[in-house]
Order: C-alpha cells, then structure tokens, then sequence
C-alpha cells in the first residue's frame, strides 16, 4: 500500500495548547495537502505545500515537509475548542493519484 | 454554487443487489475521484477520472465500476454488492494547476446486509 502513517491517532489538548500531527508516505509525490474532517462530514482542505518547499503558514496553521525523510507536520498553534476533528494528510503523486493517511483525531477541551 | 453533491445519502442494500452512486460537481472541474471510508481509517481511493469520458483504477478498484459521460457526473455502481462494501464513500473533484485542491462531496452511507 501506498498509504501512508500519520501519528499520534488520537491527541487530546486544553483550548489554548498547540497541537501537531505527523505524517509519513512512501513514494515520491508532487505535492501533500492536509485536511479536516468533522465528524459525519466531507473533507475540507485546508493547506497544500509543494515538493519543492521545506514550510507553509496559513492562519494558525504550519505545515512543514521533509522530502528525505518522506515526512510531514501540521501545527495548530492556540487551539480551539471547534478545532476539534480528524486531521488527514494525502499525497498526490503522478499528478493524478492520491493517497491518504489514517488521520489524527484531534480533540481540544475548553 | 452547490460544489460537490452527493446522491443518495444513505442506502441499505442485500447482498447481491447493485446500484449507482451519483455524483455531481458544479465547478467546471477536470478531475474527480471516488474514496471509501471504513471506520477509524482514511480515505482510499477507488476509482478516478481526468476528464470527460476517462477513467482510471485507484487502489481498491475491484467490485466496483465507473462512468464519465458528462464532464459535472462522476458515477459509481455496485454489480452485486457484497457485506465488505459497506463503507462511507466519498466523492472529490479537483482543480488543475498551482493549487490542486480537492473538494468534496458530503458522502454516501452504504450498508449491505
């Protein structure tokens, strides 16, 4: 399987605390794209960074991808109590193929 | 715009019976993809296309058949469904170029006794 690994499966954070979940893939990809899921929801994207970059920011979110290390990391500083939900990495690769890993269930307390 | 939707939302079948999945996008979008979800994992990928009157396998293609006849339809059938497909499938549609996004559907809850 392609698929990749993303740990830790479950984190559980006081409002406030900065959260971060890994993710790991296989192959040789174009891009990683992180996103969230609500429980009984679709997925919404929400950050993509490039093969050729190290590191990403939007709002409250930073990813960071290490190629040699077949490696990525989302970082939500000051989290909130709606920021809880599962979090997926997938990896595009061939331009046209992706593939997802197991998802960190993030649940942040008030 | 309604994005990606989804039809039915939820379905019980038996073992042995078929039916479609539809999915619709509104976005003009090339790409679109079919995923089933099984509780506590990620997403896989099941069927693709890249364009109107293409498909392509993804990782878990087997019991499964699609169709692209128009560019906004992205189908997916069951020929004989089996107790393994019960699953949350997911549709995406995706643009091309420097942000390649996918947008998806609110899902379709199958259950095949």
């Amino acid at each position: 399987s392609q698929q990749g690994e993303e740990d830790p499966q479950a984190l559980s954070i006081q409002e406030g605390e900065n959260a971060t979940m890994n993710c790991s893939y296989k192959t040789s990809i174009n891009n990683l794209q992180w996103y969230r899921q609500n429980s009984g929801r679709g997925l919404v994207h929400l950050i993509l960074i490039r093969s050729n970059e190290r590191e990403k920011h939007s709002g409250r979110l930073r990813v960071t991808l290490d190629t040699s290390k077949k490696s990525s990391s989302l970082l939500i500083t000051a989290s909130r109590a709606a920021d809880t939900a599962s979090y997926f990495c997938a990896t595009l690769y061939n331009f046209n193929k992706f593939y997802f890993g197991s998802g960190t269930k993030l649940n942040v307390k008030p | 715009n309604a994005g990606v939707t989804q039809t039915p939302k939820f379905r019980v079948l038996k073992t042995g019976q078929s039916m479609t999945l539809l999915c619709a996008q509104d976005m003009n979008h090339e790409y679109m993809y079919w995923y089933r979800q099984d509780p506590g994992m990620g997403l896989r990928l099941i069927h693709y296309s890249v364009g109107e009157g293409t498909t392509a396998k993804g990782e878990v293609p087997d019991g499964y058949n699609v169709s692209r006849l128009k560019k906004q339809n992205f189908l997916l059938g069951l020929e004989s469904a089996a107790p393994s497909q019960t699953s949350v499938y997911f549709c995406a549609s995706r643009t091309t170029g420097v942000q390649e996004t996918q947008y998806f559907g609110p899902g379709t809850r199958l259950l095949v006794l």
